[in-house]
């Protein structure tokens, strides 16, 4: 699977957008990129995921670029709730493997 | 809205003792997986499931884990011989179907310590 680099922490004031990055540059044309993210120790919780085509739903937008070598996570108004360590994966099904791989992630800090 | 339920919330246990660790995953969902998270690491998968087989397991499935669905709704880890080092978050997951355009979702975690 591809590998992921994304910042070891970031920060981000309350009500504005939080605009995670990640790079991907072995990504591959079947593999997808996916967000999750994991507040305190509680389970991962998943945010969006695409191909190539950006995407939204009713927590995120997810920005992939053409070359699809990086992508970034747009959580639009940011909440202290927000604040969490969020993982980057890219994830492809091959054979009878499809297990999601968790990297250390980037710790988001949302101030108020 | 569903969700993957597991209990205990926490569990503690004496060294060498047997544990079982239990998930009801969503109603629909097909595959099932459990990951285990050591204090201050990163998420570690450990096992998937499907069809009542394992599907895949890392290195860290050895012989004292094994994995069951005993019935139509739930789906068990049980660890045959608790070591310290067993000491972790473990949650478990499930998925609708089996591929990278379907997302996995995870229940809150089991925390085990190992007394």
């Amino acid at each position: 699977d591809a590998k992921t680099t994304q910042p070891t922490s970031m920060d981000c004031a309350e009500g504005r957008a939080a605009n995670l990055p990640c790079n991907h540059s072995t990504i591959s044309g079947n593999e997808y990129v996916y967000w999750y993210r994991q507040i305190h120790s509680q389970g991962p919780q998943y945010i969006i995921h695409g191909l190539k085509n950006n995407e939204t739903n009713e927590m995120a937008s997810l920005i992939i670029t053409e070359d699809r070598k990086s992508s970034t996570l747009i959580l639009p108004h940011a909440t202290l709730r927000d604040t969490a360590v969020y993982y980057c994966i890219v994830r492809v099904a091959k054979n009878r493997d499809d297990k999601i791989i968790f990297g250390k992630g980037t710790r988001l800090h949302i101030l108020p | 809205e569903p969700e993957v339920t597991q209990t205990p919330s926490h569990q503690v246990t004496q060294m060498g003792q047997e544990v079982i660790l239990r998930c009801v995953p969503i109603s629909n969902h097909l595959y099932f997986y459990w990951y285990r998270q050591i204090l201050g690491q990163k998420v570690e998968f450990l096992v998937s499931f499907y069809n009542n087989e394992i599907s895949e397991k890392s290195e860290i499935f050895d012989d004292q884990f094994s994995v069951e669905r005993p019935d139509g709704s739930n789906f068990t880890l049980k660890i045959r011989s608790t070591k310290l080092e067993d000491s972790a978050m473990y949650f478990c997951a499930s998925s609708e179907i089996r591929g990278p355009n379907t997302e996995a979702f995870f229940g809150q975690g089991t925390r085990l310590t190992v007394v």
